[in-house]
């Protein structure tokens, strides 16, 4: 079945630090994926998404590109923020599913001024 | 423009009253409605999903249970609550189709004492 296995955390890293978050999966078909973030105390958020293969999703100047070949959607973003700490969860939509979403184990990043 | 909404937001029950759960969504038709529950610090368990009205499945067994009675409202419900169902509660929606995600709402934080 399908399933999104991300990197366990905590992720702790310095303001102005380079992040990844790694996340692969394992789908039939052309899955759609998902980046979702989660401040304290608040619901999911959408971040970016990726439809097919080689597209490339992104916001808040976070990036994630859909590689088909590694069956990976990895998160990115250069220069991370204080206000960037929150919990990250990677997911995806299976073609043969109805609309539900598979979604990763979380991943919480903290980031230290 | 579409918005969802959760309430209450948080919730204090002694362990064997009722629960009742309320989702509304605005601004879309025949939409997918989704509940899930994340307990501390641990990611998220899809615990029901409709793709209509009184077309409820549940994904995995337990204590509590899901209605539709109208095409944009979603209410997770209990008899009696038990300690363990403790946790966030989170309200999700999505068109049907895979690759647009999901939208959450803000969560109701239930703590059973």
């Amino acid at each position: 079945g399908n399933s999104v296995t991300q990197m366990e955390g905590p992720v702790t890293l310095s303001e102005e630090a380079f992040l990844t978050i790694n996340c692969t999966y394992t789908a039939t078909g052309y899955p759609s994926l998902f980046w979702y973030v989660q401040y304290p105390g608040e619901g999911l958020q959408l971040l970016l998404k990726a439809t097919k293969a080689d597209d490339k999703g992104s916001n808040k100047g976070f990036e994630a590109t859909y590689r088909k070949e590694t069956t990976s959607f990895h998160l990115e973003k250069g220069s991370v923020q204080v206000s960037d700490s929150a919990v990250y969860f990677c997911a995806l939509h299976g073609s043969s599913n109805t609309g539900k979403l598979i979604f990763g184990q979380g991943t919480t990043l903290q980031v230290k001024p | 423009s579409q918005t969802i909404h959760q309430w209450p937001a948080t919730l204090v029950q002694p362990v064997g009253s009722p629960l009742s759960l309320e989702c509304t969504v605005e601004g879309t038709s025949n939409p997918n409605l989704y509940w899930y529950r994340q307990a501390a610090g641990r990611g998220l368990q899809l615990l029901f999903y409709s793709v209509g009205i009184g077309q409820i499945s549940s994904e995995v067994p337990q204590n509590l249970s899901a209605s539709r009675p109208q095409d944009r409202q979603f209410i997770l419900s209990s008899k009696k609550l038990l300690l363990s169902d403790s946790g966030f509660y989170l309200c999700a929606w999505n068109p049907d189709r895979g690759d647009y995600g999901y939208t959450f709402g803000s969560g109701t934080r239930l703590t059973v004492v």
